[in-house]
């Protein structure tokens, strides 16, 4: 079955430190997966996506994220977090047909 | 370029009243989506639309009817709203191609009383 896990349901940073969310996913054959950012109040917004070659993608506001097929994961990381960053982080698979999976998402806060 | 609106932003309704939520794009998107957001559940998807005249049903469609008359409009019905209705509502859109991401619209607060 398809699925999509973020194991992590809040993240607490402080300012300038890295940071890393975690996304498994499950699905038979090469996915496209995403990472949305959700602020309060606010729809989502792509932040990256990877659907084949390169296996680190960049994305916007400096965020990254690596998929390692080995452990169907597709984390994502930011070297150095600014206290904008405080929002929702989604991880969603696209399955091939019209539909997409998302995660129950994390939250991440920002200390100053 | 408006992007995906959505009309109302927020509704409160009475158990048994219906009403209908509107979503637009401007980008000329074969595919939309509706979806609820509640609490610790991520996003569901209610019903979708590959192109203009048709629509499915999604992961939760029960109590949920849609039409896509129009490429750009995607409407989603409530006939007789329940408590268990009470959700944040979003509408996205994207291109045919098979990576593309989506584009959401800023979302409906709907409280059903």
């Amino acid at each position: 079955a398809q699925s999509v896990t973020q194991p992590d349901i809040h993240i607490t940073v402080s300012e300038g430190a890295s940071l890393e969310l975690r996304c498994n996913y499950s699905y038979g054959a090469t996915p496209y997966l995403f990472w949305y950012v959700q602020s309060p109040g606010q729809g989502l917004q792509l932040l990256l996506k990877y659907f084949s070659g390169d296996t680190l993608v960049q994305g916007i506001k400096g965020f990254e994220a690596e998929f390692k097929r080995s452990q169907s994961s597709f984390n994502l990381r930011k070297p150095s977090v600014h206290w904008s960053d405080a929002a929702e982080y989604f991880c969603a698979l696209g399955s091939g047909t019209y539909k997409y999976i998302f995660g129950t998402g994390t939250r991440l806060k920002v200390l100053a | 370029n408006a992007g995906v609106t959505q009309t109302p932003k927020f509704r409160v309704l009475k158990t048994g009243q219906s009403m209908t939520l509107l979503c637009a794009q401007d980008m000329n998107h074969e595919y939309m989506y509706w979806y609820r957001q509640d609490p610790g559940m991520g996003l569901r998807l209610i019903h979708y639309s590959v192109g203009e005249g048709t629509t499915a049903k999604g992961e939760v469609p029960d109590g949920y009817n849609v039409s896509r008359l129009k490429k750009q409009n995607f409407l989603l019905g409530l006939e007789s709203a329940a408590p268990s209705q009470t959700s944040v509502y979003f509408c996205a859109s994207r291109q045919t191609s098979g990576g593309a991401g989506q584009f959401f619209g800023p979302g409906t607060r709907l409280t059903v009383l």
